[in-house]
């Protein structure tokens, strides 16, 4: 029952430096989500991807591109880390965008 | 705008005591509402989703009910456990075509044995 898989787990970067956050699910979800989290602001939508083929911009989308790969993998960059991307970033998926989403376990990213 | 409240943001209780944790929303225009659970370092586990048609869902020592005209939330835990402590969260999904979800800071559950 792996559902929704994150790598890495764990994450530094220097200020600059570009990365790739992998997803994938196993439970064939049309809609998949990039999420932060930061300490007083709760969670806040990143990116998301509707069905495959089509991605769209959450709140907070600048400093950050993502690519729907394929039904089951969805990838956040980061082109040129900055200390205010420090945070945690958490994948989801949903059958659809209006049903039960279900999270992955997170990857804590600093930036220093 | 929608805006999502939890409170308290944080409790503690003995073990034993059932308990309710509340969220409140400002726009009854919701599609649904669900409830998750965070354990510390670790990712959000769905607990229920409860349709804007319902008014409860339970899902074995966890109630949650949901009343939009008053725009409340509240899950209900049965006998608590010192396994349930951790973070719930509450998020609410607009109505309308942007379905994206509206989140709570979340209320900080410990249960002591």
């Amino acid at each position: 029952n792996a559902g929704v898989t994150q790598t890495p787990k764990f994450q530094v970067l220097k200020t600059g430096q570009s990365m790739t956050l992998q997803c994938a699910q196993d439970m064939n979800h049309n809609s998949m989500y990039w999420y932060r989290q930061d300490p007083g602001m709760g969670l806040r939508l990143i990116y998301y991807s509707a069905s495959e083929g089509t991605t769209d911009k959450g709140e907070v989308p600048n400093g950050y591109n993502v690519s729907r790969l394929n039904k089951r993998e969805f990838s956040l960059r980061l082109e040129s880390a900055a200390p205010s991307q420090t945070s945690v970033y958490f994948c989801a998926s949903s059958e659809w965008t209006w049903t039960e989403a279900f999270f992955g376990q997170g990857t804590r990213l600093t930036v220093v | 705008k929608q805006e999502v409240t939890q409170i308290p943001a944080a409790l503690s209780v003995p073990e034993g005591e059932n308990l309710v944790l509340n969220c409140s929303f400002t726009d009854s225009a919701i599609y649904n509402l669900q409830w998750f659970r965070q354990d510390p370092g670790k990712g959000l586990t769905s607990l229920l989703l409860i349709q804007s048609s319902q008014r409860e869902q339970t899902s074995g020592r966890l109630n949650a009910s949901l009343d939009k005209s008053s725009g409340r939330s509240t899950l209900y835990i049965a006998a608590s456990q010192p396994g349930d402590s951790a973070t719930y969260l509450c998020a609410v999904r607009r109505g309308g075509n942007n379905r994206k979800l509206i989140w709570g800071l979340g209320t900080s559950l410990a249960v002591n044995p």
